[in-house]
């Protein structure tokens, strides 16, 4: 199969920094997304790593290790406003582009 | 401008109905996709379809249909509606063979 596990929930404090884990099968890995999903609303794109390493925007930046199938969404300064799920997805080669998600790990940013 | 929108937005009908979900996207992609999301937020994808290609996902019953009647459309005919089938579906759409996707606002469907 294709698992892709990531923390069901987390808790963090606002002004923290929190990271949300993702391990998928290695094999046929051809590229790993981040999605942010708010409550009701469509999931919305953050982040995109095929090779290893770290990518930095604003906020938020995400990490890639290829060889350990595994890869963290970092958050810093947390805001309320983060409070959401956030989802990681794969795509495997031949899926035809089709990305496999997790089933997600909700944050909750308390005050 | 609302880059992929998707009609209605909700959905309440009786089990045995057949019902279509409408999906546009204004972004020019020549991918776009239909996705599951159940009661555990766990999202699934369903197909995957550009001009040339359909991709199902083999999970899927045959009482789904996509139907794309040119690139900018991909509409989700649901026959004989089961209580199993409520859940929220998104429609999505990407640049060929490339990403990000983009989603819709979902369609929440609900089963009496």
């Amino acid at each position: 199969g294709q698992n892709i596990d990531q923390p069901t929930e987390m808790t963090a404090t606002e002004g923290a920094i929190v990271q949300i884990n993702c391990t998928y099968q290695t094999s046929g890995f051809n590229g790993l997304f981040w999605y942010q999903q708010h409550a009701g609303e469509a999931p919305t794109f953050l982040s995109y790593n095929v090779l290893d390493g770290l990518e930095e925007k604003g906020r938020f930046s995400s990490f890639l290790s290829r060889s350990k199938g595994y890869s963290y969404l970092l958050l810093k300064e947390l805001q309320m406003k983060d409070s959401a799920s956030y989802l990681c997805a794969v795509i495997f080669r031949g899926s035809q582009g089709n990305l496999i998600f997790g089933k997600g790990t909700k944050l909750s940013v308390k005050p | 401008d609302t880059a992929v929108s998707q009609t209605p937005k909700y959905l309440v009908t009786q089990m045995g109905n057949d019902k279509s979900i409408k999906c546009e996207q204004n972004l020019g992609h020549d991918t776009m996709y239909w996705y599951k999301q159940d009661s555990k937020k766990f999202l699934k994808i369903m197909f995957s379809y550009n001009n040339k290609e359909l991709i199902i996902n083999e999970t899927v019953p045959n009482r789904f249909s996509p139907k794309s009647p040119d690139k900018a459309h991909l509409n989700l005919h649901i026959n004989s509606l089961e209580l199993g089938d409520s859940a929220v579906y998104f429609c999505a759409s990407s640049p060929l063979g490339g990403q990000p996707q983009h989603f819709g606002d979902g369609t929440r469907l609900s089963i009496l």
